[in-house]
């Protein structure tokens, strides 16, 4: 069975600076997929990134970067110079593939939920 | 390119009551996910369609839920008779053959009284 763990269940910090989300996740595929997605107030799901099992690149976008590491099973995302719209809940997300050639449905974490504060 | 439609976006029933939700998802997504959100909680698969067929509908609850997607592609989740645990927001989700991202509609809050 897959299961997904965010241990931080809220977390607050001031306007400017760095914050990292921690994942840490179990499953007994060899090919799996990991998500995050932010949920801002409005409760739409937005999605973030993917990676791959098979990449353990490290990935930048803008502000925020996220660090894969297999011999940890951890997923973490970090969020540069943080700004009061990052503020969020959000979500780290597993899945596998089926047979048809798609994804399964998603194992979520319990999310975190991030106050930015000006 | 319209995004994932969902209605009502809210509703409140009593329990014992029925209810159906609606998903229109994007364009050409052949893969469509219901899920359901506890307050507090990651969302949790409740169904998955690959067209109008049932790919995996090991969580739902089948003596209260179910769920179609006839012409392979609106979707229908009903609960029939409601309890109060079933208080929570109903995503609907799509995704692209061959491709891993899902893509949520806002979702439907249902509070059961």
């Amino acid at each position: 069975a897959q299961k997904v763990t965010q241990a931080q269940t809220e977390i607050s910090v001031v306007e400017k600076e760095d914050v990292t989300l921690d994942c840490v996740y179990e499953t007994r595929d060899t090919t799996y997929y990991l998500f995050w997605y932010k949920q801002p107030p409005s409760g739409e799901l937005v999605f973030l990134i993917r990676r791959n099992s098979f990449d353990e690149q490290n990935e930048i976008s803008g502000r925020y970067s996220w660090n894969f590491q297999k011999s940890t099973s951890s997923f973490n995302f970090t969020i540069t110079a943080s700004q009061v719209v990052d503020s969020a809940v959000y979500f780290c997300a597993l899945t596998d593939m089926y047979s048809g050639g798609g994804a399964d449905g998603l194992t979520f974490g319990k999310g975190t939920h991030l106050i930015i504060q000006p | 390119e319209a995004g994932v439609a969902q209605s009502p976006r809210y509703k409140i029933i009593e329990k014992r009551q029925s209810v159906a939700f609606w998903c229109n998802p994007i364009s050409g997504h052949a893969t469509l996910y219901w899920y359901q959100q506890i307050l507090g909680q990651g969302p949790k698969l409740l169904i998955q369609f690959q067209n109008n067929g049932v790919v995996d509908d090991s969580q739902l609850p089948k003596d209260r839920f179910s769920a179609e997607r006839l012409k392979g592609v609106d979707s229908t989740l009903k609960i029939q008779p409601a309890k109060l645990e079933d208080s929570a927001v109903y995503l609907c989700a799509s995704s692209l053959p061959g491709q891993y991202e899902q893509y949520f509609g806002p979702g439907t809050r249902l509070t059961v009284t």
